[in-house]
């Protein structure tokens, strides 16, 4: 049982590029997200999806997009890398309140 | 988006002391959570809070669901050093969307 993994650990992109970060979890939980952490600033929701084909948009969406692919995978995707999308990005999955965290993703764009 | 403001920011503590930290926001939520994140880690739940007052343990931690909803308290008691990371709260009013603090980062000198 491995929980929620993510993909891939460590990423450097250069302005302009385009990458996606992949999600899964095996808990069998409806809902999924995605949030970015930031030094000082604690978690902030970027997207989130409650069920299998539904998106929605958090606190932080905009230069991202997602995809609910089934109930397992939920992935994030950057279509032009920003430096301001320097960050560590953690995906969660939840039924009801108690969400299960991924290891993150450490990305920086140069 | 929602504020959550943990207190203190940091806390350096001898091995064996009590620790208090608290969290306040300037909306009600109806569920207060609590998480550790250790370095390199994704944030592991600790207590959940789903009724104002209620006062809930998890071994050495004890949390409270503050009466005004707008704040909830953690404890630590007799402190050791796996203790030491970055604890958030946070709130959530639809189990979607969860809005996160700040973060008390502990050191404990054993």
């Amino acid at each position: 049982n491995a929980g929620v993994t993510q993909t891939p650990k460590f990423q450097v992109l250069k302005t302009g590029q385009s990458m996606t970060l992949q999600c899964a979890q095996d808990m069998n939980h409806n809902s999924m997200y995605w949030y970015r952490q930031d030094p000082g600033m604690g978690l902030r929701l970027i997207y989130y999806s409650a069920s299998e084909g539904t998106t929605d948009k958090g606190e932080v969406p905009n230069g991202y997009n997602v995809s609910r692919l089934n109930k397992r995978e939920f992935s994030l995707r950057l279509e032009s890398a920003a430096p301001s999308q320097t960050s560590v990005y953690f995906c969660a999955s939840s039924e009801a309140y108690e969400q299960y965290f991924g290891p993150g993703t450490r990305l920086t764009v140069t | 988006g929602q504020q959550l403001n943990q207190s203190p920011q940091s806390m350096f503590i001898q091995e064996g002391e009590d620790v208090s930290m608290n969290c306040t926001s300037s909306s009600i939520f109806n569920t207060w959570l609590w998480y550790k994140q250790d370095p390199g880690e994704g944030p592991v739940l600790l207590i959940a809070l789903y009724k104002a007052g209620e006062l809930t343990s998890n071994g050495r931690l004890t949390a409270q669901f503050g009466i005004t909803r707008k704040d909830s308290f953690l404890n630590i008691s007799a402190s050791i050093p796996s203790d030491v990371g970055i604890y958030f709260c946070a709130g959530s009013n639809t189990g979607n969307q969860f809005y996160f603090g700040t973060g008390t980062s502990l050191t404990v000198i054993p």
